[in-house]
């Protein structure tokens, strides 16, 4: 298996501009999450989702944030309008079933914002 | 709420020293406890677990043992190498939930 896949790798946009980031997560995996990583917060929650289906969002930072599941194998992470405190690694993560299973990051997405 | 308290880093050792990093939590009811580490420009990698007080996880030489008493979880092993040199995260899963709470990681260098 490939692992979770995110693209891309690295994005830089200006303020204002609309940022999509997307996720593929691990083929038979139910839970998908998506994490935000900067040097002042650390890593945090967003959202995560399970059978598609989002369970807790209350890391969502504001209304300027989405993200979506429309299947299985795909999810993406929008910012509209993006600013410059949204410049950050984004992780997605993928785990199977009950219990304390393992979570697998992809690589993640390093966005700036200008 | 549930938190993780990690040790500030850098932790900067030479090779083959013993290697403690420090975590404790703050949780209700029993969580499930996780060390992660991401190598430079990687994602995370589950590193090991424990699910119960008491239980030791363990892998790559590395070794932590569920304190509920004490709420820890302290990362350790006994002769580090150049190549163990990362970002170590120290992580909880409330009773019946699945995201994770991580704490703030802590650098680990290690030099020839």
């Amino acid at each position: 298996d490939a692992g979770v896949i995110q693209s891309p790798r690295h994005e830089v946009t200006e303020m204002g501009q609309e940022v999509t980031l997307r996720c593929k997560p691990i083929s038979g995996h139910d839970y998908l999450f998506w994490y935000r990583q900067t040097m002042m917060r650390g890593l945090e929650l967003l959202i995560y989702f399970n059978n598609n289906v989002p369970i807790d969002d209350s890391g969502m930072p504001e209304d300027r944030f989405s993200a979506k599941m429309p299947n299985a194998s795909f999810s993406t992470l929008k910012i509209q309008p993006s600013e410059p405190r949204d410049s950050a690694v984004y992780f997605c993560a993928s785990s199977k079933g009950q219990g304390a299973t393992e979570a697998f990051f992809g690589q993640g997405t390093r966005l700036t914002v200008v | 709420g549930n938190s993780v308290t990690q040790m500030e880093g850098p932790v900067t050792l030479s090779e083959e020293a013993f290697l403690t990093i420090n975590c404790t939590y703050t949780a209700t009811g029993y969580p499930s406890l996780f060390w992660y580490v991401q190598y430079p420009g990687e994602g995370l990698q589950l590193l090991l677990k424990a699910t119960k007080a008491d239980d030791k996880g363990s892998n790559k030489g590395f070794e932590a043992t569920y304190r509920k008493e004490t709420t820890s979880f302290h990362l350790e092993k006994g002769s580090v190498q150049v190549s163990d040199s990362a970002v170590y995260f120290c992580a909880l899963t409330p009773t019946g939930r699945r995201a994770l709470t991580f704490g703030s990681g802590t650098r680990l260098q290690v030099q020839p």
